[in-house]
């Protein structure tokens, strides 16, 4: 059984530009969360994905979005990046409300914003 | 809950101490809560969890209570080792997943 993989764990980018931040959930895994890691702060929910369709987003603008695929991988694309969009990027994945709830968490990207 | 700022909570405990976490929640129909433990680096990483149905729930040396009526979860470590020392998160779901505050636990040999 793999667990949750990210990719890349870390990236640089320039204030304006776009970035796609990858993962790949954990095997029978349905259900996948994005959340942003601010240096010293806690998780914050970005958004939730269960097949293939957004089902519930914390307090970020639109500029944050996501796909989830069939396979069950997802991706977090950030556009018109600011510098307070510097964090870890941390990606969990869960059954769906499953007997076995637990959510099982990447090692994150850190991005940074320059 | 929303996070604290850049001040996290600190705990700080002997070696072989009991350590005691606390965590206030914010959602009241949460049905599930889970204690993750985060080191430096790495990803939350899943100790022990309840369901609101339970009031207690024992692990290997852990044990977490539930309190509904005031929103209030607790974390409690036996005989707390170095290798303990990290930073604590409450979590709670319903349809997903929110942090509280977490906690910085540092163990002292």
């Amino acid at each position: 059984e793999t667990g949750v993989t990210q990719s890349p764990t870390h990236l640089i980018k320039t204030r304006g530009q776009q970035v796609t931040l990858r993962c790949s959930s954990q095997s029978g895994h349905n259900t996948v969360s994005w959340y942003q890691q601010a240096l010293g702060q806690g998780p914050q929910f970005i958004f939730q994905y269960y097949r293939e369709e957004e089902n519930g987003r914390g307090n970020f603008p639109p500029r944050f979005s996501g796909l989830q695929f069939p396979n069950y991988s997802s991706e977090l694309n950030v556009n018109a990046l600011e510098l307070d969009d510097s964090a870890l990027y941390l990606c969990a994945s869960r059954p769906w409300r499953g007997l076995n709830y637990g959510y099982t968490f990447g090692s994150g990207t850190r991005l940074t914003v320059v | 809950g929303e996070s604290v700022g850049l001040h996290l909570p600190t705990l700080s405990v002997q070696e072989g101490d009991n350590s005691i976490i606390n965590c206030a929640y914010s959602n009241s129909a949460s049905d599930y809560f889970i204690w993750y433990k985060q080191e430096s680096g790495k990803g939350p990483q899943f100790i022990i969890d309840i369901r609101s149905n339970m009031d207690k729930r024992q692990g290997q040396r852990v044990t977490v209570l539930l309190n509904k009526t005031v929103k209030h979860l607790s974390l409690q470590i036996a005989a707390t080792q170095p290798g303990d020392s990290a930073v604590y998160f409450c979590a709670e779901a319903y349809n997903d997943m929110r942090f509280g505050a977490g906690t910085r636990l540092t163990v002292k040999p």
